[in-house]
């Protein structure tokens, strides 16, 4: 059974065209990851919430925003995708307590033409 | 910041053991681990090991780490063309995951 569920798994969206991506998990886990993954490149956090709690990196550009409705969802808003941004997002999920073990889903790869 | 280091591939013959290495820059890191990540897929944690601990065996894997070098391995046995994928070493410091780059393993018969 999917734990950490990513949707769409493939999105293309226009240069400027605001998009989101969707994150869902079955864990109950109260930690929540975003992380882009550029080509070749390792996963690099974006941000992430302990429960309600936003956790912004200080390198995450203002165009990447975030929402979680409820422990099971969490959405990466971008406002004006660039060519830049496209990339593989990957959503992780982690328990209070072993935020160390992360659960990632299968990632949604965004293609901006 | 913190430096994750991993080669970039490795190729292997079916059957073969595979190792795959990374050097990482803080002592204090608590726990590391090792992803895998196959094509257009996310990733899969694999293992992980306390920095008090110096082997770790799971299976056909076996982690080494050298805290004086600050070097982490994980050795696969008995390779198989299923075990193709991308390795990500990565360290937990200050709250969150730093991977390594990768490293692409391939598996020829």
């Amino acid at each position: 059974d999917a734990m950490v569920i990513q949707n769409p798994r493939y999105q293309v969206t226009q240069f400027g065209k605001p998009v989101t991506l969707s994150c869902s998990q079955t864990l109950n886990h109260n930690v929540m990851y975003w992380y882009q993954q550029k080509s070749s490149q390792a996963p690099k956090l974006l941000f992430h919430y302990y429960d309600k709690d936003f956790n912004n990196e200080a390198d995450t550009p203002d165009n990447f925003q975030s929402r979680r409705p409820n422990t099971s969802f969490c959405f990466l808003d971008i406002r004006s995708p660039g060519l830049g941004d496209a990339a593989m997002y990957l959503c992780a999920t982690s328990r209070e307590g072993e935020k160390e073990t992360q659960y990632f889903g299968p990632g949604t790869r965004l293609l901006v033409l | 910041g913190e430096d994750v280091e991993q080669s970039l591939f490795l190729s292997v013959r079916e059957g073969d053991s595979s190792v795959i290495n990374c050097t990482y820059t803080d002592s204090s890191s608590t726990y590391l681990y090792w992803y895998k990540q196959e094509p257009g897929a996310g990733l899969q944690l694999l293992t992980y090991i306390f920095s008090n601990m110096d082997m770790k065996q799971d299976q056909r894997l076996t982690v080494l780490l050298n805290k004086k070098d600050k070097h982490l391995s994980l050795r696969i046995a008995d390779t198989q063309t299923g075990d193709s994928a991308i390795y990500f070493c990565a360290e937990w410091w200050t709250d969150k995951l730093i991977f390594g780059t990768g490293t692409r393993l391939q598996v020829f018969p």
